[in-house]
């Protein structure tokens, strides 16, 4: 019964390839994100949809696409892999973008 | 360009003491603020959040706000090893957007 489920937990793979991360909630909230968090630990907003619209999105390459099939799941699709987008990415969500927020597992992604 | 400062740290705090972290935000509107603990390796975890100005208290934690001076902390009180992690501040501001600060790294010592 977990509230906020990510897959994978870790992904390695080379430069230039695409992956997915994918993001699920069953709390019934309105309101999902995806974050960023790098080496130094800065936690960083990319996305956010609000019943399925985008209602957040921040200066991120267009490599980078988020997709809500639906309120209660946010996937995140990234093209052309680089060295720099190494990092841990969150999703979370709340009930609405006024509340707090609830994080998922986070998908430690290597680029190697 | 809408921040939330912390001090990175580490605060060293001996066990059974108050640990005092202090945050600042830039953005006077911001209406809601937030208190997330993340152990090492693992996702942030909410602890507290407070709309008003004054404290909020939540079994060994309290949290203070004054918008006056744009300034949130959190007081843990009888400190514990188990409390060591880093704390994350976050102000939602006017917009959708939640700002969170590079956080607070807290070491007790046993």
């Amino acid at each position: 019964d977990t509230a906020v489920s990510q897959t994978p937990k870790y992904l390695v793979t080379q430069m230039g390839n695409d992956k997915s991360i994918k993001c699920e909630q069953n709390l019934g909230h309105d309101t999902m994100y995806w974050y960023k968090q790098d080496s130094k630990k800065f936690l960083k907003i990319m996305f956010s949809y609000n019943n399925k619209e985008l209602i957040i999105n921040e200066t991120v390459p267009n490599r980078f696409s988020p997709k809500s099939p639906d309120k209660a799941h946010l996937n995140l699709h990234i093209n052309s892999l680089e060295l720099g987008d190494s990092a841990v990415y969150f999703c979370a969500s709340s009930r609405d973008y006024r509340y707090e927020q609830y994080f998922g597992p986070g998908t430690r992604l290597t680029v190697t | 360009q809408k921040e939330v400062e912390q001090n990175s740290g580490p605060l060293s705090v001996p066990e059974g003491a108050i640990a005092s972290l202090n945050c600042t935000y830039s953005d006077r509107g911001s209406q809601s603020f937030f208190w997330y603990r993340q152990y090492s390796g693992k996702s942030p975890e909410l602890i507290m959040f407070i709309y008003s100005n004054g404290d909020k208290e939540d079994g060994r934690f309290t949290a203070q706000l004054n918008k006056a001076s744009q300034y949130v902390s959190l007081l843990i009180r009888d400190s514990q090893p188990s409390d060591s992690a880093t704390y994350l501040c976050a102000a939602r501001t006017g917009g959708f957007k939640t700002i969170f600060g590079a956080g607070t790294r807290l070491f007790v010592k046993a």
